[in-house]
């Protein structure tokens, strides 16, 4: 059955490091989309992705996060200067075109900021 | 803005037996997604059910279903025949268009007992 895939599965980073998550949604999805989750938090939406451009963003998106799709297959999510409290577990999901809005999600990437 | 509501931070069942988790939603909008997500302790999201609030009839899968109650707009999910494997924590989770965002309620961390 395919799924999303994300790597690395843990990442540990230095305060003002940049990051790059990358995530490798279904392959006929077309809606690309990263939440977080802070430990012991809920799951907080960060952005949605349609056709090369964003298409919604969370008051948590600011300018030091952007997103990409360099190719047909990956979503990158990178913070360009991490934060302590960018330390999260970071989900991506992808969705089918079509009614339902049922999203897929990848195993996640914890992020450590040290 | 949509809110979801979670009242129940933690439930324990045994094994076999059912259970009943709560959510409430605020929203003004009248079409709609509703979503339980299961997230075990390996963390992975996964979906356990749906409902688009058009439909009247509330959704089944298995030994999970969902009592919709548009009016009072509640969506609760029903767990019969309870395993140690449903362990987790479980995420309420609301979305207005067929791409939109998900917004998650807080979460019910759910242990299941021999």
């Amino acid at each position: 059955e395919p799924e999303v895939t994300q790597t690395p599965s843990h990442q540990v980073t230095q305060m003002g490091q940049e990051v790059i998550l990358r995530c490798v949604p279904i392959s006929n999805h077309l809606y690309f989309y990263w939440y977080r989750q802070i430990l012991g938090q809920k799951v907080e939406f960060l952005v949605s992705f349609y056709n090369n451009e964003i298409s919604e963003k969370s008051e948590i998106f600011d300018d030091q996060f952007s997103v990409e799709r360099p190719d047909g297959s990956n979503f990158t999510l990178k913070i360009r200067s991490t934060k302590l409290e960018d330390s999260a577990m970071y989900f991506c999901a992808s969705k089918a075109s079509g009614r339902g809005n049922e999203q897929f999600f990848g195993p996640g990437t914890r992020l450590t900021v040290l | 803005a949509q809110t979801v509501t979670q009242s129940q931070p933690e439930m324990s069942v045994q094994e076999a037996e059912t259970v009943t988790l709560s959510c409430t939603y605020d929203t003004s909008e009248n079409n709609y997604y509703l979503f339980w997500y299961k997230q075990p302790p390996s963390r992975q999201m996964i979906l356990v059910i749906r409902q688009e609030a058009y439909k009247q009839q509330n959704a089944t899968e298995n030994r999970f279903s969902v009592n919709f109650q548009k009016a009072a707009k509640s969506f609760s999910l029903k767990i019969s025949d309870s395993q140690l494997g449903d362990t987790a924590m479980y995420f309420c989770a609301f979305s207005l268009g067929t791409a939109s965002k998900l917004t998650f309620g807080t979460g019910t961390r759910l242990q299941v007992t021999l």
